[in-house]
């Protein structure tokens, strides 16, 4: 089976300081995508980072950096100088393939509140 | 940032009637998806479509159908809704280009309560 798993159901941190959101996956394919969405209170689901697995290096998107780990099938989300905005669900997902067909798998989210 | 529109926003309507989620995308996005997500839980993928005239059902098995006539628009339709169809709808789009899915754009949901 193809799954996501996000083992920390809330997070909580202080403004400013660094929080890193947990993440691992389970794929037989050699070639995918990952991805942190964010999905504040209410409002519409976007795209915090994308790795593609064939790259080695870590993505990084200004405050926001993934460790992507192949081997161990881990991608934790990193986020620096966390702020009030960034306070909101945070989703683990990665593109599989399965009976030819193409869909993205979601984890279960965390939530994540940063506090004043 | 995305170009992809659901409606309406918020329904209450009552068990029994019909209702359709429309969602539609000005990017030309061949793949088309709805999830649905329970407050502040997982998405769970209930029906996609890989183009024109194509739908397929998603892992969590649902009541609602859907239909793809064009490229933008991707409806959803509940033909006698439940109080157990009581959940958000989450349309999403996104690009068929080279392997594995590039990005996909999310509308801003559909909260949907049937009393």
């Amino acid at each position: 089976a193809q799954t996501v798993t996000q083992s920390q159901p809330e997070m909580s941190v202080q403004e400013a300081e660094t929080v890193t959101l947990s993440c691992t996956y389970d794929t037989s394919e050699s070639n995918y995508y990952l991805f942190w969405y964010k999905q504040p209170p209410s409002r519409q689901m976007i795209l915090v980072i994308r790795q593609e697995a064939y790259k080695q290096q870590n993505a990084t998107e200004n405050r926001f950096s993934v460790n992507f780990q192949k081997a161990a099938k881990s991608f934790s989300l990193k986020i620096s100088d966390s702020q009030l905005g960034d306070t909101a669900m945070y989703f683990c997902a990665f593109t599989v393939t399965q009976g030819g067909s193409e869909k993205l798998v979601f984890g279960k989210g965390t939530k994540l509140t940063v506090n004043p | 940032e995305a170009d992809i529109y659901q409606t309406p926003r918020y329904l209450v309507i009552g068990t029994g009637k019909k209702i359709t989620l429309e969602c539609s995308q000005t990017m030309g996005h061949d793949k088309m998806y709805w999830y649905q997500q329970d407050p502040g839980m997982e998405l769970h993928l209930i029906h996609y479509s890989y183009g024109v005239n194509s739908t397929e059902k998603g892992d969590l098995s649902s009541e609602s159908t859907v239909s793809r006539i064009r490229t933008e628009h991707f409806p959803l339709t509940l033909e006698s809704a439940r109080p157990s169809h009581t959940s958000q709808y989450l349309c999403a789009s996104s690009e068929i280009k080279g392997q594995g899915v590039k990005r996909a754009f999310f509308g801003q949901g559909t909260r949907l309560t049937v009393v």
